[in-house]
């Protein structure tokens, strides 16, 4: 069973900072997916990753990946508080897609 | 039209009821699932209906009943539910070709069993 973990579990970060959230997975994935949830609510796609070196850019999130390494990572540009929510990667191969653990991301002032 | 809507929002259910949860998307996709949401966990695959026919099911207690009536429907008939099946229950679907394709949430139903 492919096996997703993300780290960290919980970021708490000032707002003007930068971080980077991982996404590591245990084997070969056909496609790479980050999604956003705020709390009560449903999920929301982000960014799909689809080939070795992709990187998209939205605003203050940036998401990569690296097939060869099964390392995704998401990184944040000066946040804000507006980005305060669970991120989740989510790895699909095959006929599997399997959600990583999540990390609970808290911006203050 | 790139949404998936749900039916009812919130519920909340005796132990001894029998109620159903709906899910539908116009986008022509294929593939559609039921996910079960605990707070501040992954969301965990139920069912996936490929073609209207289950394709996966995930062990899950006979208490949950899919059922896809027609490519752009899907159901969860609920009956004689636990208080521990208290959750976010969450729809997707997806392209027709192959599920580890994009999928497309729905708002979800949060189910409270009493």
């Amino acid at each position: 069973e492919l096996k997703v973990e993300q780290n960290p579990l919980f970021l708490s970060m000032q707002e003007g900072k930068n971080y980077t959230i991982y996404c590591n997975y245990s084997t070969t994935s056909d496609r790479l997916y980050w999604y956003r949830q705020d709390p009560g609510k449903s999920l929301e796609s982000l960014f799909v990753l689809l080939s070795n070196g992709a990187v998209k850019q939205e605003g203050r999130l940036m998401a990569s990946l690296d097939t060869k390494a099964r390392l995704s990572t998401l990184h944040i540009t000066a946040a804000v508080h507006d980005l305060s929510a669970t991120y989740f990667c989510a790895v699909g191969t095959g006929n599997q897609f399997y959600f990583g653990t999540g990390t609970s991301l808290t911006v203050i002032p | 039209d790139t949404e998936v809507t749900q039916t009812p929002k919130h519920l909340v259910m005796g132990m001894t009821n029998k109620k159903s949860l709906k899910c539908e998307q116009h986008m022509g996709h294929r593939a559609m699932y039921w996910y079960k949401q605990k707070a501040k966990k992954p969301p965990e695959l139920m069912f996936v209906y490929s073609y209207e026919k289950l394709s996966i099911n995930e062990s899950v207690p006979s208490r949950f009943s899919p059922e896809c009536p027609n490519s752009s429907l899907l159901n969860l008939h609920l009956h004689a539910l636990q208080p521990e099946d208290s959750a976010l229950y969450l729809c997707a679907s997806s392209q027709e070709t192959g599920w580890a394709r994009e999928q497309y949430f729905g708002p979800g139903t949060r189910l409270t069993v009493t």
